[in-house]
C-alpha cells in the first residue's frame, strides 16, 4: 500500500513563528502536492513538485513556501505564521506523466496559530 | 480552466435508501474525473475515477458514477446507503494537477 505520512496531526503555533510541516511518501513517486482544506471551499492547491528541486505555485502560494530536496520528501514552510493559516493540510503524491493520475493523501496536519 | 462544482453541500439520506450526489464540471478538454472520500478523522480516499474509458464507472463500497458529456455532469450514486457511508464527499477534475469541489457532507440515518 502507499504510504504518506505528515509529520504532525496537530500543530499549535504563535503569530510570527516560522513552521514546517513535512511529508514523506514511500511509492517513489515523482508528484507531490500541498493542499489547505477550509470547510466549503474544498481542498486547494498551495504549491506542487513534479521533481527533486523543482516546484511550482499552485492557486493559493502567498505566504508559504516548499523545499523538496529528495524524491520521497516535501516540505511545507510558513515563513512568518498568520491567523489566517490556521487550517487543515493535506499532503499528497502521486506518478508523473500527465492527468488522469490518482494521488494519494496523508492524514492532514491541523494546524492553529494564535 | 477547469472547475467542479458540487450542487449540494449537504445531503441527508436514511439507511437503505439510494444515495445522489451531484457533481457538474467544466473543462476546455477531455477531462479526468474523480471522487474522493473523507471520513472523519481520516485522509481522503479514492473512491473511482473516469478517464476516458466507459462512462459508466464503478468504484469502492458499491459506488458508481456516470460521465455524462452533453450535460457535463458526473453524478455519484449508490443504491442503498450504509451507515458506515457518511462522510465527505469531494468531486475533482483533473488537468495539470487535481482542482476540488466544495464537497458534499452525506449523512445518514438509522
Amino acid at each position: 500500500d502507499v504510504k504518506v505520512t505528515q509529520s504532525s496531526r496537530y500543530l499549535v503555533k504563535r503569530t510570527g513563528e516560522k513552521v514546517f510541516l513535512e511529508c514523506v511518501q514511500d511509492m517513489d513517486h515523482e508528484n507531490m502536492f500541498w493542499y489547505r482544506q477550509d470547510p466549503g471551499l474544498g481542498l486547494r492547491l498551495i504549491y506542487f513538485s513534479y521533481d527533486v528541486k523543482m516546484k511550482e505555485k499552485g492557486d493559493i502560494p502567498e505566504g508559504y513556501s516548499v523545499s523538496r530536496e529528495k524524491k520521497e520528501r516535501f516540505s511545507l514552510i510558513l515563513e512568518s505564521a498568520s491567523t489566517n493559516q490556521t487550517s487543515m493540510y493535506l499532503c499528497a503524491s502521486g506518478q508523473g506523466g500527465g492527468s488522469g493520475k490518482e494521488q494519494y493523501f496523508g492524514p492532514g496536519t491541523r494546524l492553529t496559530v494564535t | 480552466a477547469q472547475s467542479v462544482t458540487q450542487l449540494d453541500s449537504h445531503v441527508s439520506v436514511s439507511e437503505g435508501t439510494p444515495v445522489l450526489l451531484r457533481c457538474n464540471y467544466s473543462s476546455s478538454y477531455s477531462p479526468s474525473l474523480f471522487w474522493y472520500v473523507q471520513h472523519p478523522n481520516k485522509g481522503l480516499q479514492l473512491l473511482l475515477k473516469y478517464t476516458s474509458a466507459a462512462t459508466l464507472v464503478k468504484g469502492i463500497n458499491g459506488f458508481e458514477a456516470e460521465f455524462k458529456k452533453s450535460e457535463t455532469s458526473f453524478h455519484l450514486t449508490k443504491p442503498s446507503a450504509h451507515m458506515s457511508d457518511a462522510a465527505e464527499y469531494f468531486c475533482v477534475v483533473s488537468g495539470r494537477h487535481m482542482r476540488f469541489g466544495a464537497g458534499t457532507r452525506l449523512t445518514v440515518k438509522p
